[in-house]
């Protein structure tokens, strides 16, 4: 089946260190999204990519940086994790900008120590 | 500023009950609308949509949703709730004519009980 893949589901990082989350999909889709759902909040998106076109949301803290290499894989890095930024990350595809649909991964749980 | 609201945090219901989970949007054209439900420690799944057309839309797992227009709403139903129903749901919405950006409201946690 096509589908949205996260890996790894659990994260354990120190304070500081430096993590990189992964997402793939065989959906063939162009835009792939990195959303970030804190305890019983609503997700929040950080950014997406259509295509290889990189669409930063104005909120989102440099700390979080991502990679699209190829249109099957898509990476979320932080670069110097806190402890705020404990959180389920969601990664999601959509087939194109007009497609609303989107499509979720399961998610990676992110603790940060 | 676009929004979506959903004004009950938590519900319970009786396994056979019925459910109806409320979603009210600010926003000055009709959005795209969705349902997603997301079982504890899983991504979120979309259970039904509307774009356009008829008003009342069916979705997965037997649930529906009716968009109303004049009261901004498009409210979850289930006529008889399972116990694996039991999940948090999210209701979102998406600019027409925009680049496809989901609005969440905050989410409705069902517990059902046997």
């Amino acid at each position: 089946d096509a589908m949205v893949i996260q890996n790894p589901r659990y994260q354990v990082t120190q304070f500081g260190k430096p993590v990189t989350l992964s997402c793939s999909q065989t959906l063939n889709h162009n835009v792939m999204y990195w959303y970030q759902q804190k305890s019983s909040q609503a997700p929040k998106l950080l950014f997406h990519y259509y295509d290889k076109d990189f669409n930063n949301e104005a909120d989102t803290p440099d700390n979080f940086q991502s990679r699209r290499p190829n249109t099957s894989f898509c990476f979320l890095d932080i670069r110097s994790p806190g402890l705020g930024d404990a959180a389920m990350y969601l990664c999601a595809t959509s087939r194109d900008r007009q497609a609303y649909e989107q499509y979720f991964g399961p998610g990676t749980r992110l603790t940060v120590t | 500023a676009q929004s979506v609201t959903q004004p009950d945090i938590h519900i319970t219901v009786s396994e056979g009950a019925s459910l109806e989970l409320r979603c009210n949007y600010s926003y000055g054209a009709t959005p795209y609308l969705f349902w997603y439900v997301q079982s504890p420690g899983q991504g979120l799944q979309l259970l039904l949509k509307y774009f356009s057309g008829d008003t009342l839309v069916q979705g997965i797992k037997g649930f529906e949703a009716e968009f109303k227009r004049s009261q901004s709403s498009f409210n979850l139903r289930k006529p008889s709730v399972h116990w694996s129903d039991a999940a948090e749901y999210f209701c979102a919405v998406a600019p027409s004519g925009g680049y496809n950006k989901l609005i969440f409201g905050a989410g409705t946690r069902l517990a059902v009980h046997p």
